[in-house]
């Protein structure tokens, strides 16, 4: 059973491309959280979000509380974005992960 | 960036050997995690630590013990590793328990190899 999900689990863009990656949760949660994984890499917290949108540069995200589903936008790709992005709540004491979505931005 | 280390980065060691890895914080956070990272199953939660000496089990425990007797550090030990422990391994840290306003940081990360 996965509490969150992420699609899609993997994608090639073109640089400049508009990019969105999905996650769609099912338990109750008081915040999102997107992540940012290079690899080899550490986790990096890319965006904290519990209702509306939030904008970091060429990255937004948004957040439906009442469809239990967020996305993570990326404006202008670069091939630097190239990394895993992976979507995880906030339940209580602990937090679900999906995933993660592999990212290929080719120049 | 938050202050969270782990260390080692890196480790391989032998099926059977005791091994053990720490989290060390310096931002007085109450709550610490230990995750582990493999391919198709993404993070899943070991052990996680709710104050000094207070520790609790996730999905993952069995095969693992954690200590913390000081806020800053959080101990995770494998007493007898096996090849199925072979993972990358994640600390993290916040400071409430939940809610709006409680970010957490992440470790770089140790990966651990058992041959």
């Amino acid at each position: 059973k996965n509490e969150v999900e992420q699609s899609p689990q993997n994608l090639t863009a073109q640089e400049g491309e508009f990019i969105t990656i999905n996650c769609s949760y099912s338990v109750g949660i008081s915040a999102l959280h997107w992540l940012q994984q290079h690899p080899g890499g550490g986790i990096v917290s890319l965006f904290m979000l519990s209702s509306g949108k939030k904008k970091h540069g060429r990255l937004i995200a948004t957040i439906n509380i009442q469809e239990k589903h967020s996305s993570l936008h990326i404006t202008a790709s670069h091939p630097r974005d190239s990394a895993v992005y992976i979507c995880a709540v906030d339940a209580g004491n602990q937090f679900y992960f999906g995933t993660g979505t592999s990212l290929t931005v080719i120049p | 960036d938050a202050g969270i280390t782990q260390s080692p980065r890196h480790k391989v060691t032998e099926t059977g050997t005791p091994v053990t890895l720490r989290c060390h914080q310096t931002e007085n956070h109450r709550y610490m995690y230990w995750y582990r990272q493999d391919p198709g199953h993404g993070l899943r939660l070991i052990h996680y630590s709710y104050g000094v000496k207070d520790t609790d089990k996730g999905e993952v425990s069995d095969g693992y013990s954690v200590s913390r007797s000081k806020t800053e550090d959080f101990l995770l030990t494998l007493e007898s590793a096996t090849s199925s422990q072979t993972s990358v391994y994640f600390c993290a840290i916040r400071q409430g328990s939940s809610g709006v306003n409680t970010e957490a940081f992440f470790g770089q990360g140790t990966r651990l190899t058992v041959v």
